[in-house]
């Protein structure tokens, strides 16, 4: 499974933009970028995928490196209820289905 | 539409005992997976299943683990003779085919 490098915690201030980024410099062509995030007691949450276009959702935007071998999620106006891990996956599409899921980016909202 | 329903949320065990997890998927999703998520540690996939097959278990310990996904009802991950190192969070994903997943919010075991 390709690897993906995220810092291990970032902090913001509430009503502020975020942007969480993704290394995943040994991406392969048929490799979706997925990103999820996980909130205390919770289960995972998925929150956006794409594959070479920038991508945006209600819950977030993401933005593709032209390369492909990074990708930052995008928070535009973070809440508190946005604390929490958030994942950046690699899916082959044609490939395995299972999620690997790494130690992902720890976000703290300040009030 | 309801989202994936995992039952129980809380489950106490002792040791030597069966451990029964349920997972309900989403409306209309024939795919289903879960993951373990020990304390302090990372989420893990266990096990890939459609109906009635099992696709990917390559994460599955070799003893006392076992999962279905039968033709009616949820899909069961079995835990026999649990020890106190199966203590964790249990999740349940389900999705389409090729579509991402969508979680539960886990059964948290504890072994006495």
């Amino acid at each position: 499974d390709a690897k993906t490098t995220q810092p291990n915690s970032m902090e913001s201030n509430e009503e502020e933009p975020v942007h969480l980024p993704c290394n995943h410099s040994t991406i392969s062509g048929t490799d979706y970028i997925h990103w999820y995030r996980q909130l205390p007691s919770q289960g995972p949450e998925y929150v956006i995928h794409g594959l070479t276009s920038n991508v945006n959702n209600r819950m977030a935007s993401l933005a593709i490196a032209e390369d492909r071998k990074s990708s930052t999620l995008i928070l535009h106006r973070a809440t508190l209820r946005d604390a929490a891990v958030y994942y950046c996956i690699l899916r082959d599409a044609q490939g395995a289905q299972k999620l690997v899921f790494g130690q992902g980016t720890r976000l703290t909202i300040n009030p | 539409n309801a989202g994936v329903m995992q039952n129980p949320r809380h489950l106490v065990r002792r040791r030597g005992q069966e451990a029964r997890l349920r997972c309900s998927p989403m409306k209309g999703h024939s795919h289903v997976y879960w993951y373990r998520q020990l304390p302090e540690e990372g989420l893990k996939f266990m096990v890939y299943l459609q109906k009635e097959n099992i696709i990917d278990e390559s994460g599955m310990p070799k003893e006392r683990f076992s999962a279905e996904f039968p033709k009616e009802g949820p899909s069961i991950l079995r835990i026999q003779q649990v020890v106190r190192g199966d203590s964790a969070a249990y999740f349940c994903a389900s999705s389409p085919e090729n579509q991402p997943q969508h979680f539960g919010d886990g059964t948290r075991l504890s072994i006495l």
